[in-house]
């Protein structure tokens, strides 16, 4: 009953390395979601994906990239980290339609230094 | 735009004591609404949601929230405080008609001391 895994879980970066996050899921749900959390911010969204093969801009998308190219898995991107890339990352999924509850994962602590 | 506030960033109670956590929101339409809590190093879990229906929605571990159209509010409330409740709260708020993202509130810290 894995639901959301995220991968990795911490992770410590110099500034201008790349890397990628990865998010699986097992529940078959059709929408993937990235969010960053930061101390007082809330969870705000950078990109979200509504099915295999599309992506959208969330709310924060500046210095990430993503992609979905199977159904289960959504990937971000960082492609020159910065450090004010430097945040909690968390990923979910959920069924078609707004009234549907997203599944989160236990997040990716991230580090840039 | 739709918006979502959490009223009060830190909210303490004592064991046993009535719990209430404060959201109010903002929307054109009669939006789609979430509790979600997080624990310490942990993803969110669903608390409870408001999607059409009983104003009064009866989550997860005792707490329930009132949709009050008339006030743009859905407040949480516990009626008896467990230190295990101690975590963070975050109020959603989704478009039925234009979104599938959450907006999210910035998070109420809830704190039980015995």
């Amino acid at each position: 009953n894995a639901g959301v895994t995220q991968t990795p879980k911490f992770r410590v970066l110099k500034t201008g390395q790349s890397m990628t996050l990865l998010c699986a899921q097992d529940m078959n749900h059709e929408y993937m979601y990235w969010y960053r959390q930061d101390p007082g911010m809330g969870l705000r969204l950078i990109h979200y994906s509504v099915g295999e093969g599309t992506t959208a801009k969330g709310e924060v998308p500046d210095g990430y990239n993503v992609s979905r190219l199977k159904k289960q898995n959504f990937l971000l991107g960082l492609e020159s980290a910065a450090p004010s890339q430097t945040s909690v990352y968390f990923c979910a999924s959920s069924y078609l339609g707004a009234n549907q509850p997203q599944h989160f994962g236990d997040g990716t602590r991230l580090s840039i230094l | 735009a739709q918006s979502v506030t959490q009223l009060g960033s830190h909210v303490s109670v004592s064991e046993g004591a009535l719990v209430l956590l404060r959201c109010n929101y903002s929307s054109s339409v009669p939006p789609y609404l979430f509790w979600y809590v997080q624990y310490p190093n942990q993803g969110l879990q669903l608390l409870l949601k408001y999607t059409t229906g009983a104003t009064l929605v009866k989550g997860i571990n005792g707490f329930e929230a009132e949709f009050k159209k008339s006030e743009t509010s859905f407040h949480l409330t516990k009626p008896s405080a467990h230190m295990s409740d101690a975590a963070e709260y975050f109020c959603a708020v989704s478009d039925p008609q234009a979104g599938t993202a959450l907006i999210f509130g910035k998070g109420t810290t809830l704190s039980v001391s015995s």
